[in-house]
């Protein structure tokens, strides 16, 4: 059964980094079909799209987010990451990170889930 | 502002039947892309709940049930029951390469 975890720092300063990095048990993410996706949850609030990854590197992003995120992936430990850039207040949030199927470059359903992992920008 | 509309809340007795929709535009759900649903309860990760616009995974019950037509989709819960009272998002995909979500709708078990 695939399996989805994420981990990082909980508390990130303002104008900082964010890191997060998502490892991948029970299943390998070279599978072709798949996309390797993030997505976070403000307190309280609904579900945003940040972008995903395949296992080749080719990457997609919310284009309002863009400017200041990066995914990567690392193959040989089964694991994608996420990095988002000058952050602020209104980056705090749960991120996730999920399996995403795909179909000849569209993107379809995110199934299965990491537990998420609470950020806070705090200063 | 969430780029596919559903409402705040929804609400309905044990044993009825509600309904949830999920409006978006001639870029994504009227382009012909697919809906899929999510139901989160309080504190977990969204769980997948109908894919590709009316189809379950293993292990959903059929009381869930899923549409579309237009630019628009639904999710159906039959036979309400009082676990079924948390979060449900509907998500597509636009045309301008964006994965979109919903703003989420908030069921009630009266």
């Amino acid at each position: 059964q695939l399996q989805l975890q994420e981990s990082g720092p909980g508390l990130v300063k303002p104008s900082e980094t964010l890191s997060l990095t998502c490892s991948v048990s029970g299943g390998s993410i070279s599978s072709s079909s798949y996309y390797w996706g993030w997505i976070r949850q403000p307190p309280g609030k609904g579900l945003e799209w940040i972008g995903n990854i395949y296992y080749s590197g080719s990457t997609y992003y919310n284009p309002s987010l863009k400017s200041r995120v990066t995914i990567s992936v690392d193959t040989s430990k089964n694991q994608f990451s996420l990095k988002l850039s000058s952050v602020t207040a209104a980056d705090t949030a749960v991120y996730y990170c999920a399996r995403q199927r795909s179909y000849g470059g569209y993107f379809s359903r995110f199934d299965p889930w990491g537990q998420g992992s609470l950020v806070t920008v705090f200063s | 502002q969430s780029v596919l509309t559903q409402p705040p809340s929804v609400s309905g007795a044990p044993g009825q039947r509600v309904t949830i929709s999920c409006t978006g535009s001639s870029s994504n759900i009227g382009a012909g892309y697919d809906v899929h649903w999510y139901q989160q309860l309080p504190g977990t990760a969204p769980k997948l709940l109908i894919y590709g616009n009316s189809n379950r995974p293993s292990g959903v019950p059929d009381r869930f049930s899923g549409s579309k037509s237009g630019t628009s989709a639904s999710l159906a819960i039959s036979g309400l029951q009082a676990e079924d009272e948390t979060d449900y998002y509907c998500q597509s995909y636009d045309s301008s390469l964006s994965v979109i979500f919903g703003g989420g709708t908030k069921l009630t078990v009266l």
